[in-house]
């Protein structure tokens, strides 16, 4: 198994600019989600999924859309991108609400908005 | 979820045991207790989780205090692979909060040789 898989590693886009992070997992996971790092500080989730067809909202979610067509795929969008959105982004799947559940992280993405 | 308080950072010996507390007092009967590290960058990484009981895995040991307000994980023997952030979550672990975990900023390890 690949695990979850975020594309592409680093990412310069200029002020206005939209684009898709990518992210995928193989492990047939039902709960995906996005986070973001700031430099310094702790994770903060942005969009999540249980299913697909079914997203929601996160703590910090404006100024990005999410979509589940399929249970492998979770792409990030960034509709018109800030300089307050440079950030490390990380997407991650757990399998199940129940007890033993745990999240598998991808090894991020790296954007920064000029 | 409820909001765990750690020290923004701890230095550890190598081969020594590292014990690095989380102080949840606001925790609620049906929240676990999650431990997840963070090695230079690179994606979260689980460790161990634990609801009212010790556990215990390959990579760690986790001690819940029996008013549950408090853990401690704790790594028996060090290496200066460990040195990462730690960060200590609880969340309920129910479909509606999978995938919904909220880090504070952890705790930085650091082990000295």
């Amino acid at each position: 198994n690949a695990g979850v898989t975020q594309t592409p590693k680093f990412q310069v886009l200029k002020t206005g600019q939209s684009m898709t992070l990518q992210c995928a997992q193989d492990m047939n996971h039902e709960y995906m989600s996005w986070y973001r790092q700031d430099p310094g500080m702790g994770l903060r989730l942005i969009h999540y999924s249980v299913g697909a067809g079914i997203t929601d909202q996160g703590e910090v979610p404006n100024g990005y859309n999410v979509s589940r067509s399929t249970t492998e795929d979770f792409p990030l969008r960034l509709l018109s991108a800030a300089p307050s959105q440079t950030s490390v982004y990380f997407c991650a799947s757990s399998s199940t609400g129940g007890p033993g559940d745990t999240q598998y992280f991808g090894p991020g993405t790296r954007l920064t908005v000029l | 979820d409820a909001k765990t308080t750690q020290p923004p950072s701890m230095d550890c010996a190598e081969g020594r045991a590292a014990n690095l507390p989380c102080n949840h007092s606001t925790i609620s009967g049906n929240e676990y207790v999650y431990w997840y590290r963070q090695i230079h960058s690179q994606g979260p990484q689980y460790i161990i989780h634990g609801l009212k009981n010790n556990e215990t895995n390959e990579m760690a040991s986790l001690i819940i205090t029996e008013d549950r307000k408090s853990s401690t994980l704790i790594l028996p023997h060090a290496t200066l692979r460990d040195t990462a952030v730690y960060y200590c979550i609880v969340r309920e672990n129910d479909n509606t909060n999978a995938g919904k975990s909220t880090f504070g900023d952890g705790t930085t390890l650091t082990v000295k040789p």
